[in-house]
This record gives structure tokens, C-alpha cells and sequence, in this order.
């Protein structure tokens, strides 16, 4: 049971470029979320997936676009990298809508863009 | 409405001491109140949670205190130890939603 994987672990763009990142859960979730995470701003919603089929913008999500391919994978991807997208983005899944359903997050991937 | 606020930022305490991180939050809807453990290079982690009609929760040397009237709840680490350096974020959700609030976290070490 590895719980939520994330790759890359790493990855260096330069401005302009694009990519996408992958996360996939292993626990049956319904939910899966893609936070960023930068110095003294906590982590901030990028985009959600309530359900498979299903996705919602969070709080910052210019820039960005998501895919919930089936019920085990979300992938987010930067079709046009610009720097102040270099952070630490965290994907996450929890069972549904019940407050008291933990969330469970990924390792993150670290990404620069120069 | 949606924020919640946390307190302070960074923090220093000698092994043995008590660590107290505070948050504020303003919308009453809010239903669960998580705290998250974070180690560097490593993803958050649940490390204890209340809900709103309890207005203390223990587990181990962790504890959450809850003051619905004053929607303020605080994390109180007892006799800290150097593996408690982290960096600890507090959240709020209601039942309504699939969104967690964050705070904005606070670092901590633990000086051996």
C-alpha cells in the first residue's frame, strides 16, 4: 500500500517550457487535490477533483490545468512555465466530502523554473 | 471569512519545553480542525484534529485546545523533543465542502 506517489521527485523547466505532473492513489479515494506549497504562504489549492469526471478550481489556479484520468490519477500540468511557478506542489486524496475523512498527501515534487 | 490565521511563524524552544502554536479562524461554519506535521523534504501529515464541541483533545504529548467563542484553537506540545522540529500547520474544513483552509505554518525547533 503506497498510499499517494508523485513523480517527478525533481525537475528543472525553463521559462516557457511545459510539463506534467503525476500523482496516483492507491487507497480507493474519491477526492484528490493539487496544493503548492511556498515560504510563508502555507499550502494554497491549485485544483480539486471532487469525484472522477470531476474537477474545480481551488484558490490559484491560473497557469495551471488538471486531468483526473480515472479514479486513481490526477495529473497536473503547466502548459507555459513561468518562474513564480517554481514551488513545492503536493498532491492529496481523501475519501470524500465527510470533514473527518483525513487527507492524505504525497512526497511532493520540487520544481524550479529559470 | 475563509482564512485562518496562524501564530508565529517560527518558533524556538529547549528540549523539554512546551511548544504552543496558535490559530483563529472567523467563519463558525467550520466543522474540524486538523493539524498537520510536516519534516523537511516529506509531505504533510496528520498529526491530531478536533471537532468544535470538544474543547480539549490529548494524544501523547500533543494536544489540540479549542475555544469555540473565541474561534481559536491552539497545539500544545509537551516536554518537546529535537524529533518534534517540523514545521506544523493548523486547517479548518466544514462538512459542506471537499476544501481544507490552511494556515500559513509555523516552523519549530527543538534545541537539544
Amino acid at each position: 500500500n503506497a498510499g499517494v506517489t508523485q513523480t517527478p521527485k525533481f525537475q528543472v523547466l525553463k521559462t516557457g517550457q511545459s510539463m506534467t505532473l503525476q500523482c496516483a492513489q492507491d487507497m480507493n479515494h474519491n477526492s484528490m487535490y493539487w496544493y503548492r506549497q511556498d515560504p510563508g504562504m502555507g499550502l494554497r489549492l491549485i485544483y480539486y477533483s471532487a469525484s472522477e469526471g470531476t474537477t474545480d478550481k481551488g484558490e490559484v489556479p491560473n497557469g495551471y490545468n488538471v486531468s483526473r484520468l480515472n479514479k486513481r490519477e490526477f495529473s497536473l500540468r503547466l502548459e507555459s512555465a513561468a518562474p513564480s511557478q517554481t514551488s513545492v506542489y503536493f498532491c492529496a486524496s481523501r475519501q470524500g466530502r465527510g470533514s473527518y475523512n483525513e487527507q492524505f498527501f504525497g512526497p511532493g515534487t520540487r520544481l524550479t523554473v529559470l | 471569512q475563509q482564512q485562518v490565521k496562524q501564530s508565529p511563524q517560527s518558533l524556538i524552544v529547549q528540549k523539554g519545553g512546551i511548544s504552543i502554536i496558535n490559530c483563529a479562524y472567523e467563519n463558525t461554519a467550520f466543522d474540524y480542525f486538523p493539524w498537520y506535521q510536516q519534516f523537511p523534504g516529506k509531505g504533510p501529515a496528520l498529526l491530531i484534529a478536533i471537532r468544535p464541541d470538544v474543547s480539549e483533545k490529548k494524544e501523547g504529548r500533543f494536544t489540540i485546545s479549542f475555544n469555540k467563542s473565541a474561534k481559536q484553537f491552539s497545539l500544545h506540545i509537551m516536554d518537546s523533543q529535537p524529533g518534534d522540529s517540523a514545521t506544523y500547520f493548523c486547517a479548518a474544513i466544514f462538512s459542506g465542502t471537499y476544501k481544507y483552509i490552511f494556515g500559513t505554518g509555523t516552523r519549530l525547533k527543538v534545541l537539544a
